[in-house]
């Protein structure tokens, strides 16, 4: 069966200051991984996928996530947040057969000025 | 391209009362999803269709819940009788393929009083 844990529940972080979202999963089979994301009063969004080739995964606004095979994880980062990122995002994990998506608890991400 | 509809947005029954929730998913999407999201929490798999099969639906109550996708386009997803733990926002998503990212709608948030 598959798991995903969120290292944190809340992440307070200041503008302009580097942030890493913490995010592990177990699984028995190859996996697909996402991170989604749900602004104030909005539907969940993808933020970024990895399927297959490169381990390390872009987003148009700035956020990577490198898949890390040995140590089951799928860390978020930006280097520089924005107000705007204020957020919950979520790390999900689904296998290769395409089978049940399974979500994170989810972290609360809030960019202080 | 549309987004997934659900409606409707907001409902509030009694416990031991019914409800049905529906959905309709983004144009040529095989894959459907409902998902229910407690709040503080990551969403949580119900069931998820493939065309209009059950591909799996090992988290869903089935002494009260059921759901069905007629046709392979619509959903309905129904609670009967309702009770005080369901008080959730249920979330409806759909996907091109199985492996490819899911696509929200904006959810029905539940209150059983």
């Amino acid at each position: 069966a598959q798991s995903v844990t969120q290292l944190d529940s809340q992440v307070p972080v200041f503008e302009e200051a580097p942030v890493e979202l913490r995010c592990n999963y177990s699984s028995s089979v190859s996996v697909y991984l996402f991170w989604y994301v749900q602004y104030p009063n909005q539907g969940l969004q993808l933020l970024l996928k990895y399927l297959s080739g490169s381990t390390l995964v872009e987003s148009i606004n700035g956020f990577e996530a490198e898949f890390n095979k040995s140590q089951t994880s799928f860390h978020l980062r930006k280097p520089s947040v924005h107000i705007s990122d204020t957020a919950e995002y979520f790390c999900a994990v689904s296998h290769t057969g395409g089978f049940k998506t399974i979500f994170g608890a989810g972290t609360r991400l809030f960019v202080k000025a | 391209e549309a987004g997934v509809a659900q409606s409707p947005r907001y409902k509030i029954i009694e416990k031991r009362q019914s409800v049905a929730f529906w959905c309709n998913p983004i144009s040529g999407h095989a894959t459907l999803y409902w998902y229910q999201q407690i709040l503080g929490q990551g969403p949580k798999l119900l069931i998820q269709f493939q065309n209009n099969g059950v591909v799996d639906d090992s988290q869903l109550p089935k002494d009260r819940f059921s759901a069905e996708r007629l046709k392979g386009v619509d959903s309905t997803l129904k609670i009967q009788p309702a009770k005080l733990e369901d008080s959730a926002v249920y979330l409806c998503a759909s996907s091109l393929r199985r492996d490819s990212p899911l696509h929200f709608g904006n959810g029905t948030r539940l209150t059983v009083t």
